[in-house]
C-alpha cells in the first residue's frame, strides 16, 4: 500500500519561497498516477495546488499558477512544490496526494493521502 | 468562493439517515464530470469515501452511498454513528476553470 509523507519548513517568512516535498513509499512514483497537492488553511476548506505525472507533465490550479511549480525527482521516489512569494494567505496545511486516473469515468480523484504539514507565513 | 455548493452543516440522530448535496453548474458536474467524496476527521487528512459519483473503495462501509444527477451530486449516509462525525467533501472538474475542485465541505454532527 503507498504511503505519502510531506516535509519541509513549518515556517516562512513573507515573500520567501514555500518549499515542500513528498517522499513515497510502498509503491513508485513511475507508477501510472498523477501526483498531486492540496492545501487546507486553517479551519477550512481544500484546495487543488495542481498535479504532475510520472513523465514530468503538470497542471496547475489558475488562482496558483504563476506562483507555483511542482517538480518530480525519480531517483528518490519523491515529489515537490515550491510556491514563490508567500503572504500570510498562504498559511495552512499542505497535503500530499496520489491521483488515480479515471480510466472509465471522467474525472481523476486523490486516493492516498500524506498526514499534512502545517506550513506558517510569518516574518 | 467555491463552484460547488455544499449545506455547511448537517445532523441526525444515531441510526438515521442523512444526505449531503453538492450542487454545481453546466461547467463542472453538469458537463458530465464525475463527482468523489472525501471524509476528514479533524487533525487528519482526508479520506476518499467515494469515487466516480457511486463507488466505494475498499474498506469503505456500504452505509455510505453516492448518487449523480443533473448538475448535483449527493453523498447519503444511513445508519448513521457517532464515528461518522466528520467533515465531507465532494471534488470534481470544472471546464471553465480549468481544473479540480472541491466543495467547501459539510460538517455532519451526530444528535
Amino acid at each position: 500500500q503507498v504511503q505519502l509523507q510531506e516535509s519541509g519548513p513549518g515556517l516562512v517568512k513573507p515573500s520567501g519561497t514555500l518549499s515542500l516535498t513528498c517522499a513515497v513509499s510502498g509503491g513508485s512514483i513511475s507508477s501510472n498516477n498523477w501526483w498531486t497537492w492540496v492545501r487546507q488553511p486553517p479551519g477550512k476548506g481544500l484546495e487543488y495546488i495542481g498535479e504532475i505525472s510520472r513523465n514530468g507533465a503538470t497542471n496547475y490550479n489558475p488562482s496558483l499558477r504563476s506562483r507555483v511549480t511542482i517538480s518530480l525527482d525519480k531517483s528518490r521516489n519523491q515529489f515537490s512544490l515550491k510556491v514563490f512569494s508567500v503572504t500570510a494567505a498562504d498559511t495552512a496545511i499542505y497535503y500530499c496526494a496520489r491521483v488515480t486516473i479515471a480510466t472509465s469515468g471522467t474525472v481523476d480523484w486523490f486516493d492516498s493521502w500524506g498526514p499534512g504539514t502545517l506550513v506558517t507565513v510569518s516574518s | 468562493q467555491s463552484v460547488l455548493t455544499q449545506p455547511p452543516s448537517v445532523s441526525g440522530a444515531p441510526g438515521q439517515r442523512v444526505a449531503i448535496s453538492c450542487t454545481g453548474s453546466s461547467s463542472n458536474i453538469g458537463a458530465g464530470n464525475d463527482v468523489h467524496w472525501y471524509q476528514q476527521f479533524p487533525g487528519t487528512a482526508p479520506r476518499l469515501l467515494i469515487y466516480g459519483n457511486t463507488n466505494r473503495p475498499s474498506g469503505v462501509p456500504d452505509r455510505f452511498s453516492g448518487s449523480k444527477s443533473g448538475t448535483s451530486a449527493s453523498l447519503a449516509i444511513t445508519g448513521l454513528q457517532a464515528d461518522d462525525e466528520a467533515d465531507y467533501y465532494c471534488q470534481s472538474y470544472d471546464s471553465g476553470l480549468g481544473g479540480y475542485v472541491f466543495g467547501p465541505g459539510t460538517k455532519v454532527t451526530v444528535l
